[in-house]
């Protein structure tokens, strides 16, 4: 079972800044099953990346995902004021379970 | 336009059986790459993934969980239903289903999820 683990547990930053986000996975897996979620309060998680680096539809270009085997990334280049929520890796694709990472938070 | 939505009760009892439905429309699981996840998220805790199923009746499972759940698909209602057995207080959560789309790898429309209150 691949486990997911997300670093920072909690990214605090102002507007304007940058957040580099991490997951890192117990074994290599393809790129093409990564996926990156935001969350707001209150909300359902929405898709931003797939395959590790195509923004989903919608998605501004401040977001930007990379990476690749055990180590992928999640960067958003100027923060704004919605962007600060809860954000999740999961891997879906070849063998099961589909795990969440635990989420990174970031906040003001 | 793709849409889903979540139905259930809002509060079970210990022990009891839990059935949640999937009510979805914009598009078929008789489509191939169309699959249904339900996942769930405890108050202020992480998503869990829980199973999956897809257009060929596919179904997979949470490792810690697969002896409780149970998946299926109504294909002329458009529906997929999830049950989980023995609930627990633990299990209190918002459940979501969300479709997975396999040309993308990823989930990429979700309900907005139901609640779910394990309690005596």
């Amino acid at each position: 079972e691949i486990v997911l683990t997300q670093s920072p547990g909690t990214l605090s930053l102002s507007p304007g800044e940058r957040a580099t986000l991490s997951c890192r996975a117990s074994q290599s897996f393809s790129g093409a099953d990564l996926a990156w979620f935001q969350q707001k309060p209150g909300q359902a998680p929405r898709l931003l990346i797939y395959g590790a680096s195509t923004r989903a539809t919608g998605i501004p270009d401040r977001f930007r995902g990379s990476g690749s085997g055990t180590d992928f990334t999640l960067t958003i280049s100027r923060l704004e004021p919605e962007d600060f929520a809860v954000y999740y890796c999961q891997r879906y694709g070849g063998s099961p379970p589909y795990n969440f990472g635990q989420g990174t938070k970031v906040e003001i | 336009q793709v849409t889903l939505r979540e139905s259930g009760p809002a509060v079970v009892k210990p022990t009891q059986t839990l059935t949640l439905t999937c009510n979805f429309s914009g598009f078929s699981l008789t489509t191939s790459g169309m699959c249904v996840s339900w996942i769930r998220q405890p108050p202020g805790k992480a998503l869990e993934w829980l199973a999956h199923i897809d257009w060929e009746d596919d179904k997979y499972y949470s490792t810690s969980l697969k002896t409780r759940l149970t998946i299926s698909k109504d294909i002329s209602k458009n529906q997929v239903v999830l049950t989980m057995t023995n609930m627990d207080p633990a299990d209190t959560a918002t459940y979501y289903c969300a479709r997975y789309k396999v040309e993308l790898g990823a989930l990429d429309y979700w309900g907005q999820g139901t609640p779910v209150t394990v309690s005596s």
